[in-house]
This record gives structure tokens, sequence and C-alpha cells, in this order.
């Protein structure tokens, strides 16, 4: 497809598990990014890959949380142990390396429940 | 996460009438910017401004960037039902490091609803 794919679309789980979200960007689109928005909120900047590498991954909330992008294309934000409060929408998002500012393109998200 | 102070939270209109929304900030901001947020789908930009006291207009859409870089305001003109949904502001500070970084900073959303 011509946008932003994210997969699973919705991931239910278990107190303590171990769960992986994917992000195909837009093709071509060499800086990606993970947001995360809780219900009733605006999305909370996770962290930003320029090409393979994390620019920023300030946004991360602690160790549990980790992304990759191996070949500068496809994403995987991987949450271990996972807790009742890293319930959420997680939103990815891409954009050419020098976009106008806000051309961001988000995907759907993939809403992550854990019991 | 910081956030900004996005005003209201949620209105509730009828078809036709005119819409206005704000976003305050305590930080300064390069870049405003506007996003409308669908049920089940990601944002879409609507807006963006660049500079402190322009005024951007798109459709029936209206914003600007406050003079003191601290705020925002959007204006709908003569709603339509397709208008409803959550709106959202989302500022930028500068990354000078990092070309091309969008760190964005979002408001809490106005929900807006249409009594057709």
């Amino acid at each position: 497809g011509a946008g932003v794919s994210q997969t699973p679309s919705n991931k239910v789980t278990e107190k303590g598990k171990y769960v992986e979200l994917r992000c195909d960007p837009i093709s071509g689109h060499t800086a990606l990014y993970w947001y995360r928005q809780s219900l009733g909120q605006g999305p909370e900047f996770l962290i930003y890959f320029q090409g393979t590498g994390a620019a920023d991954d300030s946004g991360l909330p602690n160790d549990r949380f980790f992304a990759v992008r191996p070949e500068g294309s496809v994403s995987t934000l991987k949450i271990q142990r996972t807790e009742r409060g890293d319930s959420a929408v997680y939103l990815c998002a891409s954009s050419l390396i020098v976009p106008q500012a806000g051309e961001l393109f988000f995907g759907e998200g993939s809403r992550l429940t854990v019991l | 996460g910081q956030q900004l102070n996005q005003s209201p939270q949620s209105m509730f209109i009828q078809e036709g009438e005119d819409v206005s929304m704000n976003c305050t900030s305590s930080s300064i901001f390069n870049t405003w910017l506007w996003y409308k947020q669908d049920p089940g789908e990601g944002p879409v930009l609507l807006i963006a401004l660049y500079k402190a006291g322009e005024l951007t207009s798109n459709g029936r859409l209206t914003a600007q960037f406050g003079i003191t870089r601290k705020d925002s305001f959007l204006n709908i003109s003569a709603s339509i039902p397709s208008d409803v949904g959550i709106y959202f502001c989302a500022g930028q500070r500068p990354a000078p490091l990092i070309q091309g970084a969008q760190k964005l900073v979002f408001g809490q959303g106005t929900r807006l609803t249409i009594n057709p």
C-alpha cells in the first residue's frame, strides 16, 4: 500500500508478556517515528530513526521499551515484561529526510491492551 | 510527558456554525501544527505554521501562529458533518543537530461533535 502500515492492528496480552509491534513506512521515507497515544490524550513521542540508527530515543519510558530498524525500512517496537500501564495505541509515522515541518504520515496504529 | 494545553476539550455545535479552538504553551515553539484524527486512524496534518504572526488558511480552516510563539488557534467556518473528529495542536522545537527531526509535542485534543 501507499501509506504507513502497522501490524498488528490490535494486540491483547497478559501482564509480564513480551510484545512486538511492526511498522512498514512509506517507501523512500528515511525518517521513522514511534509515538504512544493513551486514551483521551494526544500522541507522545517515543523514538525517532534516521535510517538505521535511533537519532533520538529520549521518549522511551524505561528500559523495557526498545525499537530497531535494522535495514532502514521496517521498524519493530519491542516491549518486555508488559504492564497494564503500557496499554495504549502505538502510532508509527514516517517522513522524507528533509520534510516540511509536521509532514509526518501516520499509520493507523497498533492498539495494545495489557490485561 | 509534556503536552500543550488545548481548549476546549470538547465542543458540541450545530452544522453550519463556526468553530474556534486554541492551544497554549509555557515554552516557545518554532513551528505550530494542527492535526485531525478520525476514529481508528492516525492523525492527518491540516495546517502548518512556520512564523510568529503567520495566518494560514486551508479551505474552511484558518490557523494562526501567535506572536509570542507560545500559542496558536484554529478556526473552522461553516462546519459540516465530516468535520467531526478530534483536533490536535502540535508544536515543534528546534533540533539543530538532527536534520529533519520532527519531535512533536501534542495537545490533549479537542473533540468536535456536530448536530445535524
